[in-house]
């Protein structure tokens, strides 16, 4: 069945060390997203990307980098220079406007 | 710069009464509105969504109502039950970057038993 997979669940790294989050889908859909969320707060966006080969930063782009080579995978990766790197991480997708976004099940991060 | 505000962190309400969600935005180009639900630890679900022709949506115990000139929304749910309980975004979209979606930052539903 269709959907959004984020892998893994949970992930540890050290500090100074760059990670890679995976994220992939299956919709069909043309629109990925990368959001971030703190405890006690909303869905911040970091990067996002319309189409294939292009993206955009979103409002806390700093110390990620992403890459939309093909339709259905859209990875981000924190660098050793985003400050404050643990978080729980979300990658969503859009086929239309207006329309929804599905989101999968999140990555929580821990960087010590 | 928040374009989208749900001012009460958090809400209480008892089992078959009703429960209201306000949110408030402040970008008139704003032109689709959606509600999401979120347990801890897990990716949000969507529930309900409205375009701003309409100021009303309903599927089935959840309404959502627009008041365009008041650039606020509000997610009625009735009756509350316990597994309503979770944190409910609301989301907006439009205008220029219409593919660029703009979250509150969520209300913490707890429907008592």
């Amino acid at each position: 069945d269709g959907g959004i997979t984020q892998s893994p669940k949970y992930l540890f790294r050290k500090e100074g060390q760059n990670v890679t989050l995976s994220c992939e889908q299956n919709l069909n859909h043309d629109a990925m997203y990368w959001y971030r969320q703190d405890p006690g707060q909303g869905l911040r966006l970091i990067y996002y990307s319309q189409i294939v080969n292009d993206f955009q930063k979103g409002d806390i782009a700093e110390g990620y980098s992403v890459s939309r080579e093909k339709k259905e995978s859209f990875p981000l990766t924190v660098t050793s220079a985003q400050k404050n790197p643990t978080a729980f991480y979300l990658c969503a997708s859009t086929s239309r406007y207006p329309g929804e976004q599905y989101f999968g099940p999140g990555t929580r991060l821990t960087v010590t | 710069d928040q374009q989208v505000k749900q001012n009460s962190p958090s809400l209480s309400v008892q089992e078959g009464r009703i429960s209201i969600l306000n949110c408030d935005y402040t970008n008139s180009m704003f032109d689709y509105f959606l509600w999401y639900k979120k347990y801890p630890a897990e990716g949000p679900t969507f529930l309900i969504s409205i375009s701003s022709i309409k100021d009303k949506n309903e599927d089935g115990r959840f309404t959502v109502f627009l008041n365009k000139s008041a650039k606020h929304l509000s997610l009625h749910i009735v009756p509350s039950q316990p597994g309503d309980s979770a944190v409910y975004f609301c989301a907006a979209s439009g205008g220029n970057n219409f593919n660029k979606f703009y979250f509150g930052s969520g209300t913490k539903l707890n429907v008592k038993p």
